[in-house]
């Protein structure tokens, strides 16, 4: 099966603050990957797929980038809505695998 | 409007089963491969099966193969999972999600339902 890992866990920061998350995965996935927000209580939303298309309707401060087995969420201005917890997910392979999460909490 | 609607869920005993479904709407149901994602009480999201548009193909996460049996009525418009010998570590709220576009991301989501298993 194919590894996904987030990091960091934990990112603390601020309302305007630009932020990065990186995803690796364990072998290759060219660019099948999605990013997803989750807030508490709620069902995870798309954001980001093919690593790198922005879903409709998501605003333009998310970005996604990367091939192979690195890639990135970027936030290049976080707002207070962002607050959440965010996976990234393989969808290269029939046995679909998601990271373990990153929570952006507020600085 | 794409709705997904899941029921079934509750307290079940270790080694019992339960059966859980999805209404879906807002969609041609019968074009589109539908997965189940699980999240177990304060951890991460978990793959845990998907079928084919016919039903013709099924794939499951290691964990509950020979458990579980995913399956869909197109009908109905309707998935389903089917639960046997459940254990703790399958305690979580059970997501369906619909898969869409090249090789397939999860584009719509529904609420979760709640299983819990304990005794």
């Amino acid at each position: 099966d194919i590894q996904m890992t987030q990091s960091p866990s934990t990112l603390s920061a601020s309302v305007g603050d630009r932020v990065t998350i990186t995803c690796r995965a364990s072998q290759s996935i060219s660019s099948w990957l999605a990013w997803y927000q989750q807030k508490p209580g709620k069902a995870p939303k798309l954001l980001i797929y093919k690593a790198s298309s922005l879903e409709s309707g998501v605003p333009s401060r998310f970005s996604g980038s990367g091939s192979g087995t690195e890639f990135t969420l970027t936030i290049s201005s976080l707002q207070p809505d962002d607050f959440a917890t965010y996976y990234c997910q393989q969808y290269n392979s029939y046995f679909r695998t998601f990271g373990q999460g990153t929570k952006v909490e507020i600085k | 409007e794409v709705q997904l609607v899941e029921s079934g869920g509750g307290l079940v005993q270790p080694g019992g089963s339960l059966r859980l479904s999805c209404a879906a709407s807002g969609f041609t149901f019968s074009s589109y491969w539908m997965s189940w994602v699980r999240q177990a009480p304060g951890k991460g999201l978990e793959w845990v099966a998907n079928i084919k548009q016919d039903g013709s193909e099924k794939y499951y996460v290691d964990s509950v193969k020979g458990r579980f049996t995913i399956s869909r009525d197109n009908a109905k418009n309707s998935l389903y999972l089917q639960m046997n010998s459940l254990r703790a570590e399958d305690t979580a709220v059970y997501y369906c999600a619909r898969e869409s576009g090249s090789r397939r991301r999860n584009d719509y989501w529904g609420q979760g339902t709640l299983v819990t298993v304990s005794s």
